[in-house]
């Protein structure tokens, strides 16, 4: 493993089921954060974590929750899915120096039929 | 609300043209990062600029913060088809380490 990943690649998912995108890095880094990607909205922060069992709210919260229990994995639920919640969901870490350079994984693409 | 305002949205040129991106806010970053994400992709970091007026080179690319800290500009010198992509700003305020990104500029450089 080089960097992040994100597992699943893309998933398609009736809506009111339960979901969580994994997420994965090996850089040490202390900061995880997740985000969404849509169309005309460019990216907007869903949750964020500072350090291993801390979590924050980002600008789009509802819906979602994370959980931080070691340095290295970041997971994010979706506890009963809705169509709105379609979307590429972005992974990514920052270095405890350079806070604010954040490490990107591949995405995950979510379709909430 | 979006406090980083990305023009143009579109781009399309031709090999070798110049080109400027722009991303303005009315509000003041302590730093501002520009990332390229190609399609499939998750965004790359090109470059982080903090100090106002400063400028940063990276091959072709031009990067610029303004003066007062609120907005900054990527020029890029005779376009290649490998800088296709779509060009993301993202403003960091305080101490914090949350980013707010722009909504960005799709570049698309053709023979």
């Amino acid at each position: 493993i080089a960097g992040i990943t994100q597992a699943p690649t893309s998933q398609i998912l009736a809506a009111g089921r339960r979901m969580t995108l994994r997420c994965t890095q090996d850089m040490r880094h202390n900061a995880m954060y997740w985000y969404r990607q849509d169309l005309g909205l460019g990216l907007r922060l869903i949750h964020y974590s500072n350090t291993a069992g801390t979590t924050g709210k980002g600008e789009v919260p509802d819906g979602y929750s994370v959980s931080r229990a070691n340095t290295d994995d970041f997971p994010l639920t979706l506890a009963s899915a809705v169509p709105s919640q379609t979307s590429v969901y972005f992974c990514a870490s920052s270095d405890p120096i350079q806070v604010y350079e954040q490490y990107f994984g591949p995405g995950t693409r979510l379709t909430v039929t | 609300t979006q406090l980083l305002e990305q023009s143009p949205q579109f781009l399309s040129i031709q090999e070798g043209e110049n080109l400027t991106v722009y991303c303005n806010s009315s509000s003041v970053f302590s730093s501002l990062q520009w990332y390229r994400q190609e399609p499939g992709e998750g965004p790359v970091l090109l470059v982080t600029v903090v100090t106002g007026g400063e400028v940063k080179k990276l091959k072709r690319l031009t990067f610029q913060f303004g003066d007062a800290r609120k907005d900054s500009s990527l020029h890029i010198t005779a376009a290649q088809p490998g800088d296709t992509g779509l060009y993301l700003c993202a403003g960091a305020r305080g101490t914090a380490s949350k980013l707010t990104f722009g909504t960005g500029t799709r570049l698309q450089v053709t023979l």
